[in-house]
Protein backbone atom coordinates (compact mmCIF):
# COMPACT_ATOMS: atom_id res chain seq x y z
CA UNK A 1 0.00 0.00 0.00
CA UNK A 2 1.37 3.00 -1.04
CA UNK A 3 -0.01 5.94 0.60
CA UNK A 4 0.59 9.27 -0.91
CA UNK A 5 3.29 9.25 -3.94
CA UNK A 6 4.79 12.50 -4.80
CA UNK A 7 6.85 13.24 -8.01
CA UNK A 8 9.64 14.53 -8.39
CA UNK A 9 11.50 14.30 -4.93
CA UNK A 10 13.95 16.30 -6.01
CA UNK A 11 13.80 19.24 -8.94
CA UNK A 12 15.95 22.61 -9.84
CA UNK A 13 14.38 24.91 -11.85
CA UNK A 14 15.66 28.25 -12.76
CA UNK A 15 13.28 31.82 -11.84
CA UNK A 16 10.83 32.14 -14.97
CA UNK A 17 10.63 28.03 -15.61
CA UNK A 18 6.88 26.08 -14.81
CA UNK A 19 6.93 23.34 -13.58
CA UNK A 20 3.96 20.80 -12.14
CA UNK A 21 4.35 18.59 -9.06
CA UNK A 22 2.51 15.29 -9.27
CA UNK A 23 0.34 13.68 -5.86
CA UNK A 24 -1.22 10.58 -5.98
CA UNK A 25 -3.27 8.73 -2.88
CA UNK A 26 -4.33 5.30 -2.79
CA UNK A 27 -6.69 5.56 0.38
CA UNK A 28 -9.58 6.65 -1.28
CA UNK A 29 -9.97 9.83 0.75
CA UNK A 30 -11.83 12.56 -0.39
CA UNK A 31 -9.76 15.41 0.95
CA UNK A 32 -6.14 16.06 -0.54
CA UNK A 33 -4.06 19.09 0.61
CA UNK A 34 -0.64 20.92 -0.85
CA UNK A 35 1.93 22.15 2.13
CA UNK A 36 5.14 24.22 2.22
CA UNK A 37 7.77 23.52 4.77
CA UNK A 38 10.37 26.43 5.26
CA UNK A 39 12.70 26.43 8.15
CA UNK A 40 11.44 28.11 11.04
CA UNK A 41 7.89 28.21 9.46
CA UNK A 42 6.40 24.63 9.89
CA UNK A 43 3.84 23.40 7.54
CA UNK A 44 1.70 26.35 5.68
CA UNK A 45 -1.36 25.35 3.91
CA UNK A 46 -1.41 26.28 -0.16
CA UNK A 47 -4.32 24.97 -1.42
CA UNK A 48 -6.79 22.19 -0.61
CA UNK A 49 -9.16 19.97 -2.00
CA UNK A 50 -11.91 18.96 0.30
CA UNK A 51 -13.63 16.85 -2.44
CA UNK A 52 -13.40 15.86 -6.25
CA UNK A 53 -13.91 18.76 -8.31
CA UNK A 54 -13.56 21.42 -5.74
CA UNK A 55 -10.76 23.27 -4.31
CA UNK A 56 -10.02 26.27 -2.07
CA UNK A 57 -7.07 28.46 -1.15
CA UNK A 58 -4.91 28.26 1.76
CA UNK A 59 -2.75 30.91 3.69
CA UNK A 60 -0.29 31.16 0.88
CA UNK A 61 -1.51 30.89 -2.55
CA UNK A 62 0.03 33.33 -4.60
CA UNK A 63 2.24 31.80 -7.82
CA UNK A 64 0.53 28.32 -7.50
CA UNK A 65 -2.96 26.78 -8.91
CA UNK A 66 -3.69 23.37 -8.56
CA UNK A 67 -5.80 20.88 -10.25
CA UNK A 68 -7.68 18.26 -8.90
CA UNK A 69 -7.68 16.13 -12.05
CA UNK A 70 -9.85 12.75 -10.21
CA UNK A 71 -10.32 11.40 -6.49
CA UNK A 72 -6.82 9.97 -6.45
CA UNK A 73 -4.64 13.14 -8.00
CA UNK A 74 -3.72 16.53 -7.28
CA UNK A 75 -1.34 18.30 -8.53
CA UNK A 76 0.32 21.64 -8.14
CA UNK A 77 1.41 24.17 -10.64
CA UNK A 78 4.14 27.06 -10.64
CA UNK A 79 3.59 29.01 -13.60
CA UNK A 80 6.89 31.60 -13.48
CA UNK A 81 8.98 30.02 -10.35
CA UNK A 82 10.50 32.44 -7.81
CA UNK A 83 13.45 32.10 -5.76
CA UNK A 84 10.80 32.79 -2.87
CA UNK A 85 9.59 29.47 -4.02
CA UNK A 86 12.52 27.13 -2.67
CA UNK A 87 11.53 24.85 -0.60
CA UNK A 88 9.96 21.61 0.30
CA UNK A 89 6.68 20.65 -0.46
CA UNK A 90 4.16 17.87 0.82
CA UNK A 91 0.61 16.43 -0.57
CA UNK A 92 -1.57 14.91 2.03
CA UNK A 93 -4.53 13.21 2.32
CA UNK A 94 -7.14 12.87 4.30
CA UNK A 95 -10.77 11.64 4.74
CA UNK A 96 -13.42 14.19 4.87
CA UNK A 97 -14.93 14.40 8.04
CA UNK A 98 -13.37 16.97 11.07
CA UNK A 99 -10.69 14.85 13.15
CA UNK A 100 -9.57 12.93 10.53
CA UNK A 101 -5.56 12.17 10.38
CA UNK A 102 -3.89 13.89 7.34
CA UNK A 103 -1.33 11.08 5.36
CA UNK A 104 1.63 12.48 4.06
CA UNK A 105 3.91 12.04 1.00
CA UNK A 106 7.67 11.92 1.37
CA UNK A 107 8.24 15.42 0.03
CA UNK A 108 9.80 17.16 -2.93
CA UNK A 109 12.60 19.32 -2.57
CA UNK A 110 12.11 21.99 -5.01
CA UNK A 111 15.14 24.64 -5.78
CA UNK A 112 14.43 28.02 -7.80
CA UNK A 113 17.69 29.64 -8.98
CA UNK B 1 -8.99 31.68 13.57
CA UNK B 2 -7.71 28.68 14.70
CA UNK B 3 -3.72 29.11 16.08
CA UNK B 4 -1.23 27.24 17.43
CA UNK B 5 2.28 27.84 18.98
CA UNK B 6 5.00 25.87 19.82
CA UNK B 7 6.86 27.29 22.32
CA UNK B 8 10.91 26.35 21.96
CA UNK B 9 11.92 25.61 18.28
CA UNK B 10 14.81 23.24 20.08
CA UNK B 11 14.62 21.53 23.08
CA UNK B 12 17.47 18.94 24.40
CA UNK B 13 17.74 15.95 26.67
CA UNK B 14 19.61 13.52 27.32
CA UNK B 15 18.99 9.97 27.08
CA UNK B 16 16.36 8.16 29.96
CA UNK B 17 15.29 11.86 30.57
CA UNK B 18 11.68 13.22 30.84
CA UNK B 19 10.76 14.63 26.95
CA UNK B 20 8.04 17.46 27.29
CA UNK B 21 7.28 19.57 24.25
CA UNK B 22 5.03 22.19 24.68
CA UNK B 23 1.99 23.45 22.75
CA UNK B 24 -0.49 25.77 22.96
CA UNK B 25 -3.77 26.61 20.85
CA UNK B 26 -6.54 29.02 19.76
CA UNK B 27 -9.75 27.72 18.57
CA UNK B 28 -13.10 29.57 17.74
CA UNK B 29 -14.70 26.09 18.18
CA UNK B 30 -13.68 23.12 20.08
CA UNK B 31 -10.61 22.01 18.84
CA UNK B 32 -9.04 18.90 17.55
CA UNK B 33 -5.41 18.30 17.79
CA UNK B 34 -2.86 16.21 16.24
CA UNK B 35 0.87 15.53 17.21
CA UNK B 36 3.31 14.85 14.28
CA UNK B 37 6.77 13.70 14.03
CA UNK B 38 9.27 14.07 11.48
CA UNK B 39 12.48 12.10 10.49
CA UNK B 40 15.04 13.72 8.76
CA UNK B 41 14.07 13.77 4.93
CA UNK B 42 10.97 12.38 5.42
CA UNK B 43 7.72 13.01 5.57
CA UNK B 44 5.05 13.61 8.38
CA UNK B 45 3.98 10.73 10.93
CA UNK B 46 0.87 10.58 13.08
CA UNK B 47 1.80 10.72 16.77
CA UNK B 48 -1.64 11.17 18.81
CA UNK B 49 -4.64 13.29 17.88
CA UNK B 50 -7.17 14.34 20.35
CA UNK B 51 -10.91 14.75 19.06
CA UNK B 52 -12.94 14.17 22.05
CA UNK B 53 -13.55 11.94 24.95
CA UNK B 54 -10.21 11.21 27.72
CA UNK B 55 -8.10 14.32 27.56
CA UNK B 56 -5.14 12.14 28.06
CA UNK B 57 -4.68 10.50 24.54
CA UNK B 58 -1.43 7.63 24.03
CA UNK B 59 0.24 7.74 20.86
CA UNK B 60 2.97 5.60 19.42
CA UNK B 61 6.56 5.28 20.54
CA UNK B 62 5.81 5.86 23.77
CA UNK B 63 4.45 9.60 23.82
CA UNK B 64 1.35 11.22 25.02
CA UNK B 65 -0.52 14.22 25.73
CA UNK B 66 -2.31 15.66 27.44
CA UNK B 67 -5.78 18.14 26.18
CA UNK B 68 -6.22 20.70 28.96
CA UNK B 69 -9.19 23.33 27.83
CA UNK B 70 -8.53 25.92 31.05
CA UNK B 71 -5.02 26.27 29.26
CA UNK B 72 -5.73 25.85 25.71
CA UNK B 73 -2.81 23.44 25.88
CA UNK B 74 -1.94 19.82 24.45
CA UNK B 75 1.58 19.39 25.53
CA UNK B 76 3.42 16.21 24.77
CA UNK B 77 5.48 14.11 26.93
CA UNK B 78 7.53 10.96 26.81
CA UNK B 79 9.07 9.63 30.49
CA UNK B 80 12.25 8.45 29.10
CA UNK B 81 14.09 9.70 25.86
CA UNK B 82 15.54 7.93 23.46
CA UNK B 83 18.01 8.47 20.71
CA UNK B 84 16.06 7.70 18.35
CA UNK B 85 13.06 10.39 19.41
CA UNK B 86 15.22 12.70 17.73
CA UNK B 87 13.22 14.76 15.22
CA UNK B 88 10.96 17.27 14.69
CA UNK B 89 7.50 17.23 15.85
CA UNK B 90 4.53 19.35 15.10
CA UNK B 91 1.46 20.29 16.89
CA UNK B 92 -1.71 21.04 14.50
CA UNK B 93 -5.45 22.10 15.35
CA UNK B 94 -7.62 21.54 12.57
CA UNK B 95 -9.92 24.57 10.57
CA UNK B 96 -12.63 25.96 12.15
CA UNK B 97 -14.62 24.10 8.96
CA UNK B 98 -12.67 21.29 9.93
CA UNK B 99 -11.41 20.87 6.14
CA UNK B 100 -7.44 21.24 7.18
CA UNK B 101 -4.82 21.02 9.31
CA UNK B 102 -3.07 24.18 10.77
CA UNK B 103 0.58 23.64 11.83
CA UNK B 104 3.01 25.02 14.80
CA UNK B 105 6.51 26.19 13.71
CA UNK B 106 7.96 22.84 15.20
CA UNK B 107 10.09 21.75 17.60
CA UNK B 108 13.16 19.88 17.23
CA UNK B 109 14.01 17.41 20.00
CA UNK B 110 17.79 16.71 19.98
CA UNK B 111 18.77 13.30 22.43
CA UNK B 112 22.55 12.79 23.90
CA UNK B 113 23.79 9.99 25.22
Amino acid sequence: NAGVTQTPKFQVLKTGQSMTLQCAQDMNHNSMYWYRQDPGMGLRLIYYSASEGTTDKGEVPNGYNVSRLNKREFSLRLESAAPSQTSVYFCASSEALRGSEAFFGQGTRLTVV
Amino acid sequence: AQSVTQLGSHVSVSEGALVLLRCNYSSSVPPYLFWYVQYPNQGLQLLLKYTTGATLVKGINGFEAEFKKSETSFHLTKPSAHMSDAAEYFCAVSNQAGTALIFGKGTTLSVSS
